[in-house]
């Protein structure tokens, strides 16, 4: 079936460099797509989103670009901190379908 | 911060007992939903509900059951729960209308012993 994964499952990077967490998905149907953020003992929180309609948003040290060629999204971070250590999720819809799908997560540390 | 709340956090029970597993949200959605998530793993969706008296199965075939009488409430239960239970079960919500970010509680973590 559909699903949406992502390239790598673990992520260490230096406290103050950027981050940029990869995730590919099949469905070519798919418009909406949305980043979570899970820290230890507490769930899902909502990043950023982007519809198919764009390629780039940018949030608060944060941006997703979308590449709907290569069926491809990233999560950029910018200067990480260490509160950014967490389970990144990926997720993507089809607003027909009106269901989320979740890929397995990245595992992202900061270094101090 | 959060707009959804779980209950109880954390459970062990025996194998065997009922339970339910609460949750509500005061954000007026009408969209809920319920995920069940292994450590470090994805989320799957095993129920969810689009209004009052609404309720559908989602992707993962689960055995608890869902009900939700009110808007703002939608319990999760397992009539006879097992060992092959223990998980943690999240909930969430979102607002009507195409793409609507969902908004999750901190989840409930199951054990059955």
């Amino acid at each position: 079936g559909e699903n949406v994964g992502l390239h790598l499952p673990t992520l260490s990077v230096q406290e103050g460099d950027n981050s940029i967490i990869n995730c590919a998905y099949s469905n070519s149907a798919s418009d909406y797509f949305i980043w979570y953020k899970q820290e230890s003992g507490k769930g899902p929180q909502f990043i950023i989103d982007i519809r198919s309609n764009m390629d780039k948003r940018q949030g608060q040290r944060v941006t997703v670009l979308l590449n709907k060629t290569v069926k491809h999204l990233s999560l950029q971070i910018a200067a990480t901190q260490p509160g950014d250590s967490a389970v990144y999720f990926c997720a993507e819809m089809e607003t027909s379908y009106d269901k989320v799908i979740f890929g397995p997560g990245t595992s992202l540390s900061v270094i101090p | 911060e959060a707009d959804i709340y779980q209950t109880p956090r954390y459970l062990v029970i025996g194998t065997g007992k009922k339970i339910t597993l609460e949750c509500s949200q005061t954000m007026g959605h009408d969209k809920m939903y319920w995920y069940q998530q292994d450590p470090g793993m994805e989320l799957h969706l095993i129920h969810y509900s689009y209004g009052v008296n609404s309720t559908e199965k989602g992707d993962l075939s689960s055995e608890s059951t869902v009900s939700r009488i009110r808007t703002e409430h939608f319990p999760l239960t397992l009539e006879s729960a097992r060992p092959s239970h223990t998980s943690q079960y999240l909930c969430a919500s979102s607002e009507t209308g195409y793409n609507s970010p969902l908004h999750f509680g901190n989840g409930t973590r199951l054990t059955v012993t």
